[in-house]
């Protein structure tokens, strides 16, 4: 069926160092993309979102690159903090009337170590 | 907090028993979601509800069951278990069952059967 994944299991950044987490994706009718950051014995926190019809959105400290002629998602964090160190998770959404099709499908995430 | 309760946050039970996992919604959200947190396998849809119907079925189990109360809140039913399904049980909530967009969810509940 269809999958997202990551590229890298883990990442480890210097502190003050931006971190780039990738994520690529092989639905190509996904239409809304999550990423999500999880703290060890938390659930998921939504972190930002984009959808399709972008390619760039700026939060927080926070980015997400969105390219869909090769289905690659991003997720930069600037200035890295020890408190951005968790698993972060790409989600997808596809498009359609399904029920089932709405539901957000994770990757296997990122375990991002931040080094002092 | 999120606003999404789950318990109980940790259960260790043996194999071939049944227990019950519950769900309390964020305030105002009608749509549930459970999924499975396994170390080898992500999170793992299994299904969702809104307000009071199951809406859709991802890779639930047969010995699995849910449902969702008028009062919204929802309970994941776990039956005759196996080792394997030990894992981290996350309830998550939405305002609607479709134009929602990022979920909510709760902590979790950390099953182990032994």
């Amino acid at each position: 069926g269809e999958s997202v994944g990551l590229h890298l299991p883990t990442l480890s950044v210097q502190e003050g160092d931006n971190s780039i987490i990738n994520c690529a994706y092989s639905n190509s009718a996904s239409d809304y993309f999550i990423w999500y950051k999880q703290e060890s014995g938390k659930g998921p926190q939504f972190i930002i979102d984009i959808r399709s019809n972008m390619d760039k959105r700026q939060g927080q400290r926070v980015t997400v690159l969105l390219n869909k002629t090769v289905k690659h998602l991003s997720l930069q964090i600037a200035a890295t903090q020890p408190g951005d160190s968790a698993v972060y998770f790409c989600a997808e959404k596809a498009g359609g009337s399904s029920g089932s099709a709405r539901q957000l499908t994770f990757g296997s995430g990122t375990q991002l170590t931040v080094l002092p | 907090d999120s606003g999404v309760t789950q318990t109980p946050k940790h259960l260790i039970t043996a194999t071939g028993q049944r227990v019950t996992l519950r769900c309390s919604p964020r305030s105002g959200d009608l749509s549930v979601y459970w999924y499975q947190q396994s170390l080898d396998q992500g999170l793992q849809f299994l299904i969702q509800y809104y307000n009071g119907e199951e809406r859709a079925k991802g890779n639930i189990l047969e010995r699995f069951s849910a449902q969702q109360f008028p009062d919204l809140h929802s309970e994941l039913n776990l039956s005759s278990l196996e080792l394997g399904d030990s894992a981290l049980y996350f309830c998550a909530s939405s305002p609607t069952w479709d134009r929602g967009n990022g979920y909510t969810f709760g902590s979790g509940t950390r099953l182990t059967v032994v």
